[in-house]
């Protein structure tokens, strides 16, 4: 059970849009729709933002948007603002009851 | 109000035995799953394992399975984490989170933190 794959760090200027992708493999992204997107301030705990796949959790801006193609995930911010700066992170059910999260991704709003 | 709250900071020598906690308020405490998340100094989450405190049913992932034990006190809503025999790769904050019930495969509620810190 490897970690999935995102890129260390994204960045974006206020406005723009940005993706962070999220790559597992057919055991887990690939076999359930079923990814979650957390956000971590420094110092905080994290919150989440989408689960499964694409669903917004009630409060959650939908400027925040999640999809998946194949074993790949990924997370939308439209609308950059100062206060996505943070560090993201997907998660996939992986079955069994188990869980996996990505190594993360630091947003930097320029 | 859903509420986690985690025993504070700790800092332990190489060898000892460490339990820490993670207490439930503000809903059925039996009936969520709550996970156990590792992140290391400057580094990612890490899933552990989750535990049913209604039966105590538990699953570790494979990095985790052996290294450490989780378990909960249903009769005072708890959860705990703990280790036999620390190493200095230990050193790490842990959070607990509640598997959320509305979004079954996404954790909802999270506990702050317990940073340990394990010197050699």
């Amino acid at each position: 059970q490897s970690a999935l794959t995102q890129p260390a760090s994204v960045s974006g200027s206020p406005g723009q849009s940005i993706t962070i992708s999220c790559t597992g493999t057919s055991s887990d992204v690939g076999s359930y729709n079923l990814v979650s997107w957390y956000q971590q301030h420094p110092g905080k705990a994290p919150k989440v933002m989408i689960y499964e796949g694409s669903k917004r959790p009630s409060g959650v801006s939908n400027r925040f948007s999640g999809s998946k193609s194949g074993n790949t995930a990924s997370l939308t911010i439209s609308g950059l603002q100062a206060e996505d700066e943070a560090d993201y992170y997907c998660c996939s059910y992986a079955g069994s009851s188990t869980w996996v999260f990505g190594g993360g991704t630091k947003l930097t709003v320029l | 109000e859903v509420q986690l709250v985690q025993s504070g900071a700790e800092v332990k020598k190489s060898g000892e035995s460490l339990k820490i906690s993670c207490q439930g308020s503000g809903y059925r405490f039996t009936s969520y799953w709550i996970v156990w998340v590792r992140q290391m100094p400057g580094k990612g989450l890490e899933w552990m394992g989750i535990i049913y405190p209604g039966d105590s049913d538990t699953k570790y992932s494979p990095s985790f399975q052996g290294q450490v034990t989780i378990s909960a006190d249903k009769s005072i809503s708890t959860a705990y984490l703990q280790w036999s025999t620390l190493k200095a790769s230990d050193t790490a904050i842990y959070y607990c989170a509640r598997r959320s019930d509305a979004q079954q495969y996404s954790f909802d509620y999270w506990g702050h933190g317990t940073l340990v810190t394990v010197s050699s």
